[in-house]
């Protein structure tokens, strides 16, 4: 069973618009962290936003908000009133937490969102 | 204020040729780690190093070897490249023990012909 699921392949949006992107996770740790990156066309990986599973209020870093249902076991980025700059590739992971998560980061495939004008 | 690097930043290699991918943090980083990313398949881990002198294997670890002689330095290596391990590369480093971002490197786009 894949750790990271998103099942979205891509996404068109209108400019100015929220946009909300999913991510599904699965595990058994009771430690883990969740992880928003960023890849624009220039293929830079950018950090976004990051929400520990024992947080108990939903990370938010400017205009991106992370939408944290332990329960559901889902971890969606918000980006609020996009932006042309927003057009990128998103990526959701995941980093569990025996041994302070040594062995590194699980991605899902992945989102290209494009927003329109 | 560097961060991650990664040397060189596009190569491509015949069948059967070797090359060592380099990676290099100035932030006294504990843990690095190597990934690959290929279309539609998001990043998986190759190799990932806890501390100087220690590597382990991630998830698709065949045809590559690493090495973490310096704290700040972590190899890859392609002994014999094929094609495919066409692919973009990407080095990250952590703290240790720490459930905080990742900072990646820029990337290496590998092509074996």
């Amino acid at each position: 069973a894949q750790k990271i699921t998103q099942t979205q392949p891509g996404m068109f949006v209108q400019e100015k618009e929220a946009v909300t992107l999913d991510c599904t996770y699965d595990t058994s740790d009771p430690s883990y962290g969740l992880f928003w990156y960023k890849q624009p066309s220039s293929g830079e990986m950018i950090f976004l936003i990051y929400q520990g599973s024992y947080d108990q209020q939903n990370a938010t870093e400017g205009r991106y908000s992370l939408n944290f249902q332990k329960a559901r076991k889902s971890a969606n980025l918000v980006i609020s009133a996009s932006q042309l700059g927003d057009s990128a590739m998103y990526f959701c992971a995941m980093r569990e937490g025996v041994g302070g998560g040594a062995d590194g980061l699980t991605f899902g495939k992945g989102t290209h969102l494009i927003i329109q004008p | 204020n560097a961060g991650v690097t990664q040397t060189p930043k596009f190569r491509v290699l015949k069948t059967g040729q070797s090359m060592t991918l380099l990676c290099a943090q100035d932030m006294n980083h504990e843990y690095m780690y190597w990934y690959r990313q290929d279309p539609g398949m998001g990043l998986r881990l190759i190799h990932y190093s806890v501390g100087e002198g220690t590597t382990a294997k991630g998830e698709v670890p065949d045809g590559y070897n690493v090495s973490r002689l310096k704290k700040q330095n972590f190899l890859l290596g392609l002994e014999s490249a094929a094609p495919s391990q066409t692919s973009v590369y990407f080095c990250a480093s952590t703290k240790s023990f720490s459930n905080t971002e990742a900072f990646f490197g820029q990337g290496t786009r590998l092509t074996v012909v």
